[in-house]
């Protein structure tokens, strides 16, 4: 069955500083999507980024990058230069038995609630 | 609509009333996704739809919940006998059906706030 775990609840960090969200995954498919989004205070969920399980190139998005590693089974995020912004909940998903014709389900970890202080 | 519609934002019931949550989703997606998220939790599947196949229900938590997609379009969660414990923010989400670009992502409404009293 597939698993998110974000084991860190709540993080809190002054502006400036670097931050880095942890998501670890179970799955026994070797076919499978990972993704991140994020919760602002007003509460309507953001896509940030989906990543196949073919993929294990890092990315990078201005201040935010993210880290795919399958031998750990980890995709964790990190924020570059903190802003006040940033302070949401944020969410790892997992999207596993992908086909091509269909969706699949999607489980999300628990959230990491993410505070930048200014 | 250009977004994920949810009707209706709040809603305050008595425990055992029976109460209906609507969906409307992205024109064009395929995909039709419920969650629940209570205060301070994470995001608990319930249900989703692709397309014309039979649902996925395992995350439905007792029998007193169901949903059904009419129409390849709207669905509605429906909650039976409500229970104190079902207080929480349903949220619904759909996306594009099937591999490439937008397949599986997501696109959230803002949630039904459910509160049983």
């Amino acid at each position: 069955a597939q698993k998110v775990t974000q084991a860190q609840t709540e993080i809190s960090v002054v502006e400036k500083e670097d931050v880095t969200l942890d998501c670890v995954y179970e799955t026994r498919d070797t076919t499978y999507y990972l993704f991140w989004y994020k919760q602002p205070p007003s509460g309507e969920l953001v896509f940030l980024i989906r990543r196949n399980s073919f993929d294990e190139q890092n990315e990078i998005s201005g201040r935010y990058s993210w880290n795919f590693q399958k031998s750990t089974s980890s995709f964790n995020f990190t924020i570059t230069a903190s802003q006040v912004v940033d302070s949401a909940v944020y969410f790892c998903a997992l999207s596993e038995g992908v086909g091509y014709s269909s969706a699949s389900k999607i489980i999300f970890g628990s959230g990491t609630r993410l505070s930048i202080r200014p | 609509g250009a977004g994920v519609s949810q009707s209706p934002s709040n809603k305050v019931t008595e425990k055992g009333k029976d109460v209906e949550l609507r969906c409307d989703p992205i024109s064009g997606h395929t995909a039709l996704y419920w969650y629940r998220q209570s205060l301070g939790q994470g995001l608990e599947f319930l249900i989703y739809f692709q397309g014309n196949s039979a649902p996925d229900k395992s995350g439905l938590p007792s029998d007193r919940f169901s949903a059904e997609r009419t129409g390849g379009s709207v669905s509605t969660l429906t909650i039976q006998r409500t229970q104190q414990e079902d207080s929480a923010v349903y949220l619904c989400a759909s996306s594009l059906g099937g591999p490439n670009s937008g397949a599986n992502v997501l696109t959230f409404g803002a949630g039904s706030r459910l509160t049983v009293l």
